[in-house]
């Protein structure tokens, strides 16, 4: 079965461009979570869908920031302009809806962004 | 803010058991204990996790004292390819979707040969 998946693995970009990440969990599972980590700080939330509803979005940092998840598949995580701060490793996590005793997010291996 | 308090970093030989310490002395009745770890370069992996009871899977047991304000993460025979950094996160695991992480820094464990 695959995993959580992320594109790209690595992206480098000047300030101001835009940017998109992708993930796409694995298959059934109805939870889809954005979390970030900047260096030298902990892991951060973003947000949380559930199918193709935002369930949680009170990570998000500011309204530069847009995650979408249409059809409750797959997710994107625009970041439009991107800032020098916004540098970090994007990780996506996927989880099933119910029905599992071990409340296990299961993650990607990361998009790692880069702000010039 | 993170509830939990580790040790930023410990050392152990290969072989041996790694015993990473987990204080959270603010846990609420209805909140778990869970581990995680980071591979470098990979995304965090799920190890175990525990409300009261102790607990083992294949990979590492969870032993959480009585008044459950801390809990010790148990890697019975540790290999370099445990060598990661490890976090231990409380949150209430409930009947609703919210799956929401709070992560510390974690400890970094360095398995030595």
């Amino acid at each position: 079965e695959a995993g959580v998946t992320q594109f790209p693995s690595h992206s480098v970009i000047e300030k101001g461009q835009t940017v998109t990440l992708r993930c796409d969990p694995i298959s059934g599972h109805d939870n889809l979570y954005w979390y970030r980590r900047v260096m030298g700080k902990e892991i951060k939330f973003l947000l949380h869908f559930v199918k193709e509803s935002k369930q949680d979005e009170s990570g998000m940092p500011n309204n530069r920031f847009l995650a979408e998840r249409t059809g409750g598949t797959y997710s994107t995580l625009k970041v439009q302009p991107a800032e020098l701060e916004d540098s970090g490793v994007y990780f996506c996590a996927s989880s099933q809806l119910t029905g599992t005793r071990t409340g296990e997010l299961f993650f990607g291996e990361g998009s790692r962004l880069t702000v010039l | 803010d993170a509830k939990t308090t580790q040790p930023p970093s410990m050392d152990c030989a290969e072989g041996r058991a790694a015993n990473l310490p987990c204080n959270h002395s603010t846990i609420s009745g209805n909140e778990y204990v869970y581990w995680y770890r980071q591979i470098h370069s990979q995304g965090p992996q799920y190890i175990i996790h525990g409300l009261k009871n102790n607990e083992t899977n294949e990979m590492a047991s969870l032993i959480i004292t009585e008044d459950r304000k801390s809990s010790t993460l148990i890697l019975p025979h540790a290999t370099l390819r445990d060598t990661a950094v490890y976090y231990c996160i409380v949150r209430t695991f409930n009947a609703g979707n919210n799956r929401k992480l709070i992560w510390g820094l974690g400890t970094s464990l360095a398995v030595n040969p």
